[in-house]
């Protein structure tokens, strides 16, 4: 989608290994969302952040973390990746609470 | 009991025919979102909705804050519209984090 991107696109990790994603945006939007898809479970929140150095914690955000230190950057760090965060991860912005979401067009991780 | 239910899971159906996606919620919303996924593919918002009726193109949604429901219309439907459809709401008691419905797989044959 225009103004968002993440990177890499896909990528494949050992076990054990510090991996970070990485959501871009071009919006000056506030509000960024990092998500996990897999099947059977839909999208489920990690982290979100509502300003610089602003973030929470989502619904399945243990080991995670995230960063937001400028308001078109927001990275998502598996400290030390287990093949449980095999996934697709996706990233969205929206400028205000009234309004839409967009969503970066993913991320798939695979652990090994 | 899912806060967000939709139905029906899958459907198949023929080009050009009128489709119906349902969407129930059981919680406070201030907005319900539809959203596509193509497989494979990104997520991409349709709608956003907090009251009544919303035209894009072949797509229709409406709302019924009163009955806590939502459909999402697909006139002529054509192969392409092949996708997962996601109704999803913003809940304020949550901080208006999104609350996932687990999506209707539809299937257009030509």
């Amino acid at each position: 989608d225009a103004g968002i991107t993440q990177s890499p696109r896909h990528k494949v990790t050992e076990t054990g290994t510090p991996v970070t994603l990485r959501c871009h945006q071009t919006e000056n939007h506030r509000y960024m969302y990092w998500y996990r898809q897999d099947p059977g479970h839909g999208l489920r929140l990690i982290h979100y952040s509502y300003g610089v150095k602003d973030t929470d914690k989502g619904e399945v955000s243990d080991g995670y973390s995230v960063s937001r230190s400028k308001t078109e950057d927001f990275l998502l760090t598996l400290e030390s990746a287990t093949s449980s965060q095999t996934s697709v991860y996706f990233c969205a912005i929206r400028d205000r609470l009234i309004y839409g979401y967009t969503f970066g067009s993913g991320t798939r991780l695979t652990v090994v | 009991k899912n806060e967000v239910e939709q139905s029906p899971q899958n459907l198949t159906a023929q080009e050009g025919e009128f489709i119906t996606i349902n969407c129930s919620y059981s919680v406070g919303i201030s907005a319900l979102h539809w959203l596509q996924q193509h497989p494979g593919g990104g997520i991409v918002s349709l709608f956003m909705l907090s009251s009544g009726k919303k035209k894009h193109g072949r797509l229709i949604a409406t709302i019924n804050i009163q009955e806590k429901h939502s459909s999402l219309h697909i006139t002529a439907s054509h192969p392409r519209d092949s996708a997962v459809y996601i109704c999803a709401v913003s809940n304020m008691d949550s901080n208006y984090q999104l609350i996932w419905g687990a999506g209707t797989k539809l299937i257009i044959k030509p």
